[in-house]
């Protein structure tokens, strides 16, 4: 156990419609990432959060959102689903801004039909 | 632009040492890391080394860095059965706050 918690581990949903991921960092960390694994594009950083405050954004679509919360959890919301939309989504935390390497949770399985 | 890149597959035998390498085109690049992913699980950092540094050994494994071919490589000496995975190399840059850009990721099979 990493100590990264995602819930839940596998969803799948139709198209078009909307998901929350959900993520608990390891105790103590601050910053939160998100990051999409599919077949085609490999792993892609979507968004972090440092202590409730987007820091940094990557190849996230419009149709994604995230947030952090102040018990330092995150959810990542994607909506409008498309098939192209199915992955594995990780979340990962560090201690601070720019900590060099993360811990990585379990991920989420999306599958969207 | 960020771009990293890994050989697809690696076969090796149990005992044998393995090699994956990397090679990466951002030269700002101020760490540079190891990740393994077993099936159905996380990613999980090996290791990582500094930019300013040639070499960096953690018991069986060593990583070599040569900035200038903007080279690593991850060798895993005593492969054994529990190494088979998934190897990323992944970079992060200075001004691009902690984001980690991962390559392809590199499959190893250890043969018993």
């Amino acid at each position: 156990d990493s100590g990264v918690t995602q819930t839940p581990k596998h969803l799948i949903t139709a198209t078009g419609q909307r998901v929350t991921l959900r993520c608990s960092p390891r105790s103590g960390d601050l910053s939160v990432y998100w990051y999409q694994q599919s077949l085609d594009q490999g792993l892609q950083f979507l968004i972090q959060y440092y202590n409730g405050e987007e820091r940094a954004k990557g190849n996230i679509l419009e149709r994604f959102s995230a947030q952090q919360f102040p018990d330092l959890h995150s959810e990542l919301n994607l909506s409008s689903l498309e098939l192209g939309d199915s992955a594995l989504y990780f979340c990962a935390s560090s201690v601070a801004r720019t900590s060099y390497g993360y811990t990585f949770g379990s991920g989420t399985r999306l599958t969207v039909v | 632009g960020e771009d990293v890149e890994q050989s697809l597959f690696l076969s090796v035998r149990e005992g044998d040492s393995s090699v994956i390498n990397c090679t990466y085109t951002d030269s700002s690049s101020t760490y540079l890391y190891w990740y393994k992913q077993e099936p159905g699980a996380g990613l999980q950092l090996l290791t990582y080394i500094f930019s300013n540094m040639d070499m960096k050994q953690d018991q069986r494994l060593t990583v070599l860095l040569n900035k200038k071919d903007k080279h690593l490589s991850l060798r895993i000496a005593d492969t054994q059965t529990g190494d088979s995975a998934i190897y990323f190399c992944a970079e992060s840059i200075s001004n691009a706050g902690n984001m980690l850009t991962f390559g392809g990721g590199t499959r190893l099979m250890v043969k018993p």
